[in-house]
């Protein structure tokens, strides 16, 4: 399987700020890349898939990079509503892998 | 819109078997491969199933296999998950999924999850 490293596992900011999320995968995954946010007691949500596509409805606030191994979420201007916990997962081969998730607080 | 709808969780004790269902509506739920995820409370999500459009092919988390499958029934617009010989450590909340149809193991529509409890 292949194994997903998130960091950091947790983060602290403030409204406005620009919050990077690093995700690394075990093996080359080209971008079979997908991000997902969670606000508490909720599903998580689709915001990124294919490393860098934003899916439909998500704000030009959140973007995605890289390829390979290394991976990166950005959210630029960081609004009341975005603390919530982050996960990346691979989508390249069976079984899908989650990292273990990095919690956004205030 | 777009929405998928859990039901069948509850309290179980190690041994016992449950199925859990999946209603989709707002999309033509045959064109889509469905998935099961799980996440333990406080924990990080775990993939256990797919299932492709037409009930096949089927994978299933190896740990899992033996244990647990997956059905679909498209007439129905429903995904099932049937969890036998429960142990505890099955206790979670199993959400369904959708798979996007560029990328099938990249889920852009979860539903609200149902909680199961295995405890005796």
């Amino acid at each position: 399987d292949i194994q997903m490293t998130q960091f950091p596992t947790s983060l602290s900011a403030s409204v406005g700020d620009r919050v990077t999320i690093t995700c690394r995968a075990s093996q080359t995954i080209s971008k079979y890349l997908s991000w997902y946010q969670q606000r508490p007691g909720k599903a998580p949500s689709l915001l990124i898939f294919g490393a860098s596509s934003l899916y439909t409805g998500v704000p030009s606030r959140f973007s995605g990079s890289g390829s390979g191994t290394d991976f990166s979420l950005t959210i630029n201007g960081l609004q009341p509503e975005d603390f919530a916990t982050y996960y990346c997962q691979q989508s390249l081969s069976i079984p899908p892998t989650f990292g273990g998730g990095t919690k956004v607080e205030i | 819109q777009v929405q998928l709808v859990e039901s069948g969780g509850g309290l179980l004790k190690p041994g016992g078997s449950l199925r859990l269902s999946c209603e989709a509506s707002g999309f033509t739920f045959s064109d889509y491969h469905m998935s099961w995820i799980r996440q333990v409370p406080g924990k990080g999500l775990e993939w256990i199933s797919y299932i492709g459009r037409s009930g096949s092919p089927i994978h299933l988390a190896d740990s899992l296999k033996g244990r647990f499958t997956v059905s679909r029934d498209n007439s129905k617009n429903l995904v099932f998950l049937h969890l036998n010989s429960l142990r505890v450590e099955d206790t979670a909340v199993y959400f369904c999924a959708r798979g996007g149809k560029v990328v099938p193991a990249s889920f852009d529509t979860w539903g609200q999850g149902t909680l199961v409890t295995v405890s005796s």
